[in-house]
């Protein structure tokens, strides 16, 4: 079966620093990575998501990269700010009609710091 | 109007006895799925049901018997609790790709 490694397991930057989050998967057919922001108490939140067929995504502070040969993707958060602070999970699955198993990095604690 | 809720938030219960976790989404999603995170917050499925049907089946101790009455509900019932099954439980449902997830009950095994 698939598995997702994730590193690191906790990160501070300083607020208005970058933070970068990586991970790797086993699994070459899986072809759908979500990435899920978990405050503390909270539910997981999808916060962007990317496809095999695409190498890079935006959205404002976010980005997501995509090496299909090397088997990894990373989040990239700039201009971090203290409510980026959460835990943050990368997954990967192989998408189907009748839904998708993820199955999840370990988790980054990422903390920004004043 | 909350997209998937779960019910109950918290449960604390004595070892051995048999428990029940409820889920209902409104999204119109035909996938429903439960989820278990440990005290690492390691997110690991362990059921998923399509359109009332049982598609996967992790490898769970057959204590834990899910029920989906109809696609918007997906149950959760467990037997004879152990220690070993405190967590936070979370409920999630999916319309082909990315998951939406319930708020998670809170499991307290004493």
């Amino acid at each position: 079966g698939e598995n997702v490694e994730q590193h690191p397991s906790t990160l501070s930057v300083q607020e208005g620093d970058s933070a970068v989050i990586k991970c790797t998967y086993s699994d070459s057919a899986s072809n759908y990575f979500p990435w899920y922001k978990q405050e503390l108490g909270k539910r997981p939140q999808l916060i962007i998501d990317i496809r095999s067929n695409v190498g890079e995504k935006k959205d404002q502070r976010i980005a997501v990269t995509l090496n299909k040969t090397a088997k990894h993707f990373s989040l990239h958060i700039t201009e971090t700010q203290p409510e980026d602070s959460a835990v943050y999970f990368c997954a990967a699955s192989i998408e189907t009609g009748g839904g998708n198993k993820l199955t999840f990095g370990t988790g980054t604690q990422l903390k920004v710091e004043l | 109007d909350t997209a998937v809720s779960q019910t109950p938030k918290y449960l604390v219960t004595q070892m051995g006895n048999d428990k029940s976790i409820k889920c209902e989404q409104n999204l119109g999603h035909d996938t429903m799925y439960w989820y278990k995170q440990d005290s690492k917050k390691f997110l690991k499925i362990m059921f998923s049901y399509n359109n009332k049907e049982l598609i996967i089946n992790e490898t769970v101790p057959n204590r834990f018997s899910p029920k989906s009455p109809d696609k918007a509900h997906l149950n959760l019932h467990i037997n004879s609790l152990e220690l070993g099954d405190s967590a936070v439980y979370f409920c999630a449902s999916s319309h082909l790709t990315g998951y939406t997830f319930g708020s998670g009950t809170r499991l307290t095994v004493v």
